[in-house]
């Protein structure tokens, strides 16, 4: 099965500065869901999207479903040191197998 | 409430060796995921087990095999290790079994040499 493509694989940013990380695939999906794992940790989940052109805020984290389901984002403003991890998006595949990317490593520093 | 829990946490095995890890889901959750985690990847959809069934299989060898009790426990077995199992093998629960959130646990560490 296809896989969604992340980019950046990594980003540094100075504390206060805004990320973005995206996530693409060739095909439509279904839904996209979002995970964060910190150093050493376990995958937690964030968010799902599921409707075209979906807009979801989180506190400092804005989630975006493209309008042709084919593309998602993560939009963190102003980060802090407390957001460093890795972001992976993942889409289920026939229902029950959940595909991850390969994810985009956040390093802040203060 | 607990989370998910995992055992062991570490594992050292040798190749050709058999591994068993195993997994409690939250309770209520009937729905148990495996997921391989090899250093700097995505976890990778290994199985899926919904009351008992399993529901789907990822891109795995007859090697991995797995099951889930009738208290909706889980265990993941690894025949004949080698050493590409290394990893962070992942047990995620969830209410059902479609397109649901997953709730992972820690994680064990398996190392073989």
């Amino acid at each position: 099965g296809q896989q969604v493509m992340q980019i950046p694989q990594y980003q540094h940013v100075q504390e206060g500065e805004d990320f973005t990380t995206y996530c693409n695939s060739s095909t439509t999906l279904s839904n996209i869901q979002w995970y964060k794992q910190r150093p050493g940790g376990h995958p937690v989940f964030l968010i799902q999207l599921v409707k075209s052109g979906e807009v979801k805020k989180q506190k400092r984290l804005t989630f975006q479903f493209g309008e042709a389901k084919k593309n998602s984002s993560l939009h963190i403003t102003a980060t802090q040191t407390t957001d460093v991890g890795t972001y992976f998006c993942a889409e289920y595949q026939a229902g029950t197998a959940l595909i991850f990317g390969k994810g985009t490593t956040l390093s802040v520093s203060s | 409430d607990a989370g998910v829990t995992q055992s062991p946490t570490h594992l050292i095995k040798t190749r050709g060796q058999h591994v068993t890890l195993r997994c409690s889901p939250i309770s209520g959750h009937k729905s148990v995921s495996w997921y391989q985690q090899v250093l700097g990847q995505g976890p990778q959809f290994i199985f899926q087990y919904y009351e008992k069934e399993e529901r789907g299989r990822g891109n795995f060898p007859d090697r991995f095999s797995a099951r889930q009790f009738p208290n909706y426990s889980s265990e993941l077995n690894v025949n004949a290790l080698l050493l590409g199992d290394s990893a962070l093998y992942l047990c995620a629960s969830s209410f059902g079994a479609l397109q649901e959130t997953q709730y992972f646990g820690p994680g064990t560490r398996l190392l073989v040499l």
